[in-house]
Order: C-alpha cells, then sequence, then structure tokens
C-alpha cells in the first residue's frame, strides 16, 4: 500500500497569507490527524477528522481549519499567516477504529518570511 | 488532559551501549502506548505498541519496552545501540475517544 502522502513538501509564505496544505491517507484509513512539529515543542495535535467529521481538535486559534472529504483525503487551512506558524505539519492516518497507530507523511514544512 | 514526558531531551551514547529512554504519562484509564521514532530527514516511524497482555513488548530494530501501570511509564530499551539508531525518539498515548498525545521526544545520538 502507498503511504501517506503530502503535498507540498515545502511552501514559502508571507505574513498575512493563508496557506491550503494536503494529505492522502493510506487506501482504507478514515481517521487523518494534523500535527504542528516545532523545535523545543514537539508534536502538538491540531485536529483529528473521521468520515468527514472533525472528532477532536487541539488548542490552536480558529485560523487554523480542516475538513476531510468522502475519499478520506484532508486539507488544513491556515489563514492570516504569523511569524510563529514556521513549522513542520505533519498528517498521519490511520483506521480510526478502536486505538490502531498511527502512520505518518513526510509533512509539509511552511516557512513564514 | 493526557499529557506524556520524556526524562531525556538528549542522550548521548557510544556504540554497544545500552539504552533507557523514560517516559510517564499523567493518568490511567484505558490506554494504548506507543514509541514512534523519526531518523534524519525521515518521516516519523512506529517502532512498539503496547495494547494490552504482556507489558514487555518487543519491536523492530531490537527495541523493547516495559509497561508498568503502577507507575504510568513505558520506557524504552535496546541492549547495544549502533551508530544507525541515531534518531528522535517520541512515546506517545491514546485513550478511546481521546486524540493521540505525544512526548516532546528525545533525541538519541550515538557516537561511532
Amino acid at each position: 500500500k502507498a503511504g501517506v502522502t503530502q503535498t507540498p513538501r515545502y511552501l514559502i509564505k508571507t505574513r498575512g497569507q493563508q496557506v491550503t496544505l494536503s494529505c492522502s491517507p493510506i487506501s482504507g484509513h478514515r481517521s487523518v490527524s494534523w500535527y504542528q512539529q516545532t523545535p523545543g515543542q514537539g508534536l502538538q495535535f491540531l485536529f483529528e477528522y473521521f468520515s468527514e467529521t472533525q472528532r477532536n481538535k487541539g488548542n490552536f486559534p480558529g485560523r487554523f481549519s480542516g475538513r476531510q472529504f468522502s475519499n478520506s483525503r484532508s486539507e488544513m487551512n491556515v489563514s492570516t499567516l504569523e511569524l510563529g506558524d514556521s513549522a513542520l505539519y505533519l498528517c498521519a492516518s490511520s483506521e480510526g477504529t478502536g486505538l490502531q497507530p498511527q502512520h505518518f507523511g513526510d509533512g509539509t514544512r511552511l516557512s513564514i518570511l | 488532559a493526557q499529557s506524556v514526558s520524556q526524562h531525556n531531551h538528549h542522550v548521548i551514547l557510544s556504540e554497544a551501549a545500552s539504552l533507557e529512554l523514560g517516559c510517564n504519562y499523567s493518568y490511567g484509564g484505558t490506554v494504548n502506548l506507543f514509541w514512534y521514532v523519526q531518523y534524519p530527514g525521515q518521516h516519523l516511524q512506529l517502532l512498539l505498541k503496547y495494547f494490552s497482555g504482556d507489558p514487555l513488548v518487543k519491536g523492530i530494530k531490537g527495541f523493547e519496552a516495559e509497561f508498568i501501570k503502577s507507575k504510568f511509564s513505558f520506557n524504552l530499551r535496546k541492549p547495544s545501540v549502533q551508530w544507525s539508531d541515531t534518531a528522535e525518539y517520541f512515546c506517545a498515548v491514546i485513550e478511546y475517544g481521546q486524540n493521540f498525545v505525544f512526548g516532546p521526544g528525545t533525541r538519541l545520538s550515538v557516537l561511532p
């Protein structure tokens, strides 16, 4: 099976802009979670989607939003970008039933100038 | 809310040394526990997992972890590390209905 695919791999934006990141989960996986990874902060949970519904949400401002499509692909949007949003954004997918392990993509590295 | 702590921020070992990385989670209940590894330039990969049963679980590449419920701990061990084990290691916990919670990570540097 193909792994979790995230696009794009790298993005450079300026403050105030918005950005959309995409994630294609492993085939058959219905749960997609998003994380922000920064040095010293580790992985901070953003949100989880399961069957097109947001199932859990982390402690991030409303500028961070997401959605999931019927084919389980997910997008994450960040509006009004700030310098502090520079990070590696990781997507992880799982079967979504029970407490199954997550499988991670390579991430999208977002740099804000 | 659940939280995960990892005892060491950065561990430096020589090849063939034994490794133990500490992990504690904040409160009990039915949890599943995981260790993930992130090699330089690569994505996070699952090393091992604990769901139930034998508290000593074996993972890939010679790693093992022991779940001690009374201590809320899930420490990672390897008897003899190799240079190729240089990576960042993350402990994670999940409870039913909740999201994954990851520890801050421990960076392991193995000197050849």
